[in-house]
C-alpha cells in the first residue's frame, strides 16, 4: 500500500466549477499535511498547509480527518489558471523533516 | 527572486558519463534535499544532508552520490548514467521549517 494515495485524475471541469480531491495516508505518525502544485515540467510549490481544523484560503479550503487518515482540497469557482496537478505532501515526525508525496491528481479546468 | 537555483536546467548525458548537477540556496536553511521524479509519478526522495550530515534513502541505487560543501551549495553525481536514470532531479531546502523549498529541477536526458 502506499503511503500517500490519491485518485491521480484527470479531472476535467468547466471554469467555474468547484471540484474536490481526496487524498488518504496510511502512517498514523505523520504530523504535518500539504497540499503542493505542480504545473508541467514545473517544480512543486506550496499551495497550502493543512490544519486539523480546516483552514481556508481564497478559492481553496483543505480540510483533515486525522482519525480516517484523509485530506481533501476544495476548488472553487475554477479558473483556467487552476489547472496543474495537485500533490497531497506528509510530514512524518522524525529527523530531517522528510516529505512524503502522493503521485498527485491531474486538474484541467477547460472553457 | 530565486532561493533554490538548480544548474543546469536541462542537461544530456550519454549512457555511463558521469554527470554532476548542482544546486544552490540563499535561504540559509539547514537542510538540503534531492528528489527523482519520473513522468507521472511522485518525487522519490534519493538522500538529504542535515547540515553536513548525509541521510541516504535505504532504496538510492549506489549510483548515486552527493556532496554538500557549504550551506548553500549542494551536488548530486550519478557516476554511471543508464536510461533508467532519465528523469527530472529536484533540490529542495527546508529543516526548521515545516515545509520545503524546491529549486525549478533539472531535466536530464540520458542517450
Amino acid at each position: 500500500r502506499k503511503e500517500v494515495e490519491q485518485d491521480p485524475g484527470p479531472f476535467n471541469v468547466p471554469e467555474g466549477a468547484t471540484v474536490a480531491f481526496n487524498c488518504t495516508y496510511s502512517n498514523s505518525a505523520s504530523q504535518s499535511f500539504f497540499w503542493y502544485r505542480q504545473d508541467c515540467r514545473k517544480e512543486p510549490k506550496l499551495l497550502m498547509s493543512v490544519y486539523s481544523s480546516g483552514n481556508e484560503d481564497g478559492r481553496f479550503t483543505a480540510q483533515l480527518n486525522r482519525a480516517s487518515q484523509y485530506i481533501s482540497l476544495l476548488i472553487r469557482d475554477s479558473k483556467l489558471s487552476d489547472s496543474a496537478t495537485y500533490l497531497c505532501v506528509v510530514r512524518i515526525a522524525g529527523g530531517g523533516n522528510k516529505l512524503t508525496f502522493g503521485t498527485g491528481t491531474q486538474l484541467k479546468v477547460e472553457l | 527572486d530565486a532561493m533554490v537555483i538548480q544548474n543546469p536546467r536541462y542537461q544530456v548525458t550519454q549512457f555511463g558519463k558521469p554527470v554532476t548537477l548542482s544546486c544552490s540556496q540563499t535561504l540559509n536553511h539547514n537542510v538540503m534535499y534531492w528528489y527523482q521524479q519520473k513522468s507521472s509519478q511522485a518525487p522519490k526522495l534519493l538522500f538529504h544532508y542535515y547540515d553536513k550530515d548525509f541521510n541516504n534513502e535505504a532504496d538510492t541505487p549506489d549510483n548515486f552520490q552527493s556532496r554538500r560543501p557549504n550551506t548553500s551549495f549542494c551536488f548530486l553525481d550519478i557516476r554511471s548514467p543508464g536510461l533508467g536514470d532519465a528523469a527530472m532531479y529536484l533540490c529542495a531546502t527546508g529543516g526548521d521549517v515545516e515545509t520545503q523549498y524546491f529549486g525549478p529541477g533539472t531535466r536530464l536526458l540520458v542517450l
